[in-house]
């Protein structure tokens, strides 16, 4: 079946960029998406890109998509610490739009001060 | 406000009992979703629902039950033929307008422990 995989872990210090990576393996994925989790919490829809874009900028994010390597990243500039948080990427296509969005593991981010 | 509500928050349970967690939303969404959220993997799909009185299994749907009687609520069952049903669970909804792009609202989820 289709997959999204991410690493589980990412440190950084306040102030720093970050990166989260993400790959997946649905040739036919229309959107991908990038959710945020806060502890104890649900899942917020961050930002998303479509599959015939190679980046989309919103003030402090920058996705970046390389298609043919099937690879997604989330950089966030200038991180605080309110950006710790658990990083979900996700991946659906058109033929079953949301109904089956496919999510990594996530990524937990934690912002050293 | 609009958004969606799940109770309880957490939810401690003795095996081989069935219970029920709540989720209500008033984004006049139509469709409704439940996942499972286990530590190190990613959601998984257990139910969804596009109208009302109708309802999908998702990749993991066995000891689990669903109803959805009316547009904002989509309640779900663990029943005890759920053989590890420790874990926390999201509720989701997504507007008709949105279905191609995928984009799901979220519930703050209901942790089940299983004693």
């Amino acid at each position: 079946g289709e997959d999204v995989e991410q690493s589980l872990f990412l440190s950084v210090r306040e102030g720093d960029s970050s990166v989260i990576n993400c790959t997946y393996t649905d040739s036919s994925s229309t959107y991908l998406y990038w959710y945020k989790q806060e502890p104890g919490a649900g899942l917020q829809l961050l930002t998303y890109i479509f599959s015939n874009m190679d980046m989309k900028q919103d003030q402090r994010l920058t996705v970046l998509l390389n298609k043919k390597d099937k690879h997604l990243s989330l950089r966030i500039a200038d991180t605080q610490t309110g950006d710790s948080a658990i990083y979900f990427c996700a991946e659906s296509n058109r033929a079953t739009g949301g109904f089956k969005t496919i999510f990594g593991a996530g990524t937990r981010l934690f912002v050293k001060a | 406000d609009g958004g969606i509500t799940q109770s309880p928050k957490y939810l401690f349970r003795k095996e081989g009992q069935n219970v029920t967690l709540s989720c209500e939303q008033n984004l006049n969404h139509d469709a409704m979703y439940w996942y499972r959220q286990d530590p190190g993997q990613g959601l998984r799909l257990i139910y969804y629902s596009q109208i009302v009185n109708d309802f999908q299994k998702g990749d993991i749907a066995e000891g689990y039950s669903v109803s959805r009687e009316k547009k904002e609520s989509f309640p779900l069952t663990v029943t005890s033929a759920q053989k590890n049903p420790t874990a926390f669970y999201l509720c989701a909804s997504s507007a008709r307008r949105t279905w191609n792009t995928g984009e799901l609202f979220f519930g703050e989820g209901s942790r089940l422990t299983v004693l």
